[in-house]
């Protein structure tokens, strides 16, 4: 069965430091995954997208993710944490077809001035 | 390029009542899915409709239905509310019903069951 595993509940971070957001999938078939971002009271926005090529893709706000198919991971990075990062954040897998887009339970980021 | 709008933001209803919500997607995107958040449960799938279809369905009651329209503009309809129902409500749009493509998500509808 097709799931997505988030295993960090929340995490904290000091402003400048660098963060790391693990995300694990399970695919039948080729995954297309994303990350989204929601900021307090708002939807989720689309940081950034992997369907082929390079296992590396950059999003917006200066966020990296890194697809590894052999460990069925998906993280996602950045170099430098600014306060205004912190929010939750949304691992997801979909695929070619009609099933629908599969969501992690999310990790919700805390900055420390 | 407009974003997917939600209405009515907020919502407070009484225990035993009926609600109903609306998205409007991106223009030119003819899937809708609908999605119920809270605290406890996090982001669950209720449905999702492609050209006035539906086309996927979670695992919630029959309280809980949708329909699309043929402009793609989508209402979500919950009858009977318990307080359970309490929740921010997602709608997000995206150009086909295929998974490989990125949805793009309303502010929400804050529903607030008494």
């Amino acid at each position: 069965a097709q799931s997505v595993t988030q295993p960090d509940i929340h995490i904290t971070v000091s402003e400048g430091a660098s963060l790391e957001l693990r995300c694990n999938y399970s695919y039948g078939a080729t995954p297309y995954l994303f990350w989204y971002v929601q900021s307090p009271g708002q939807g989720l926005q689309l940081l950034l997208k992997y369907f082929s090529g390079d296992t590396l893709v950059q999003g917006i706000k200066g966020f990296e993710a890194e697809f590894k198919r052999s460990q069925s991971s998906f993280n996602l990075r950045k170099p430098s944490v600014h306060w205004s990062d912190a929010a939750e954040y949304f691992c997801a897998v979909g695929g070619t077809g009609g099933f629908k887009t599969i969501f992690g339970a999310g990790t919700r980021l805390f900055v420390k001035a | 390029k407009a974003g997917v709008t939600q209405t009515p933001r907020y919502l407070i209803k009484t225990r035993g009542q009926q609600v109903t919500l609306s998205c409007s997607p991106i223009s030119g995107h003819r899937s809708v899915s609908w999605y119920q958040q809270t605290p406890g449960q996090g982001l669950q799938f209720l449905f999702e409709y492609f050209s006035e279809t539906q086309r996927n369905k979670g695992n919630f009651p029959g309280r809980f239905s949708g329909r699309q329209f043929s402009n793609s503009r989508s209402e979500m309809n919950v009858s009977t509310l318990e307080l359970g129902d309490s929740a921010l409500y997602l709608c997000a749009s995206r150009r086909s019903s295929d998974g490989s493509y990125e949805q793009y998500f309303g502010p929400g509808t804050r529903l607030t069951v008494t």
